[in-house]
């Protein structure tokens, strides 16, 4: 099973501020990583795939990058919605696995 | 607009069993790929198990192989997750959510809003 490690746990910043969340993989997964974000009591929603493509209706203020173990989801200028948990998430080996996610958390 | 909504959650015995259902529309069901996503309160995302479009290959979590069983009905545009010897760790918030592509396992752009299972004595 491939194990995603995110970092940092918590991620204290302002609005406005550039926020940079880490995924790292066990074993090499390609490019095959998505973002999720989950606001508090909501369903988790696509934000990137294939790790460095916005999904549909995503804001140009996320960006992504990465392949094969390192990846990167970057916020350029956090909105007061994007106050949240991100997820990472394989999808090269089954089980498809989910990191622990990032809190980002208004400072 | 696609829309995903699960139903039969609730609280259950340990030993027990429910049957969750995931109704779609907005979407051509039969042509994508499912998947049932776990999230136990205050934790973070699980995935559970996944079917490919027409339901010809089930994928699952090692915890739950044997005791759960994904399944479809195109002809009436849902999923279905059967739980049986339900532990207390199964206790959690039950998200469907539908591929983005044809592959199975492609990341998932619509998620339903849960439905949650408590498995308590």
């Amino acid at each position: 099973e491939i194990v995603l490690t995110q970092s940092p746990a918590t991620l204290s910043l302002s609005p406005g501020e550039r926020a940079t969340l880490s995924c790292r993989a066990s074993q090499g997964v390609n490019s095959n990583l998505a973002w999720y974000r989950q606001k508090a009591g909501q369903a988790p929603r696509l934000l990137m795939y294939d790790a460095s493509n916005r999904a549909a209706g995503i804001p140009a203020r996320f960006s992504g990058s990465g392949s094969g173990t390192d990846f990167t989801l970057t916020i350029s200028s956090l909105e007061p919605e994007d106050f949240a948990v991100y997820y990472c998430q394989q999808r090269n080996n089954w089980p498809l696995t989910f990191g622990g996610g990032t809190k980002v958390e208004i400072k | 607009e696609v829309q995903l909504l699960e139903s039969g959650g609730g609280l259950v015995q340990p030993g027990g069993s429910l049957r969750l259902s995931c109704a779609a529309s907005g979407f051509t069901f039969s042509s994508y790929g499912m998947t049932w996503v776990r999230q136990a309160p205050g934790k973070g995302l699980e995935w559970v198990s996944s079917t490919s479009n027409s339901g010809g290959s089930t994928y699952y979590t090692d915890s739950v192989r044997g005791r759960f069983t994904i399944s479809r009905d195109n002809s009436k545009n849902t999923l279905y997750l059967q739980l049986n010897s339900l532990k207390a760790e199964d206790t959690a918030m039950y998200y469907c959510a539908k591929a983005s592509a044809s592959a199975t396992s492609s990341p998932f752009d619509y998620w339903g809003q849960g439905a949650l299972v408590t498995v308590s004595s």
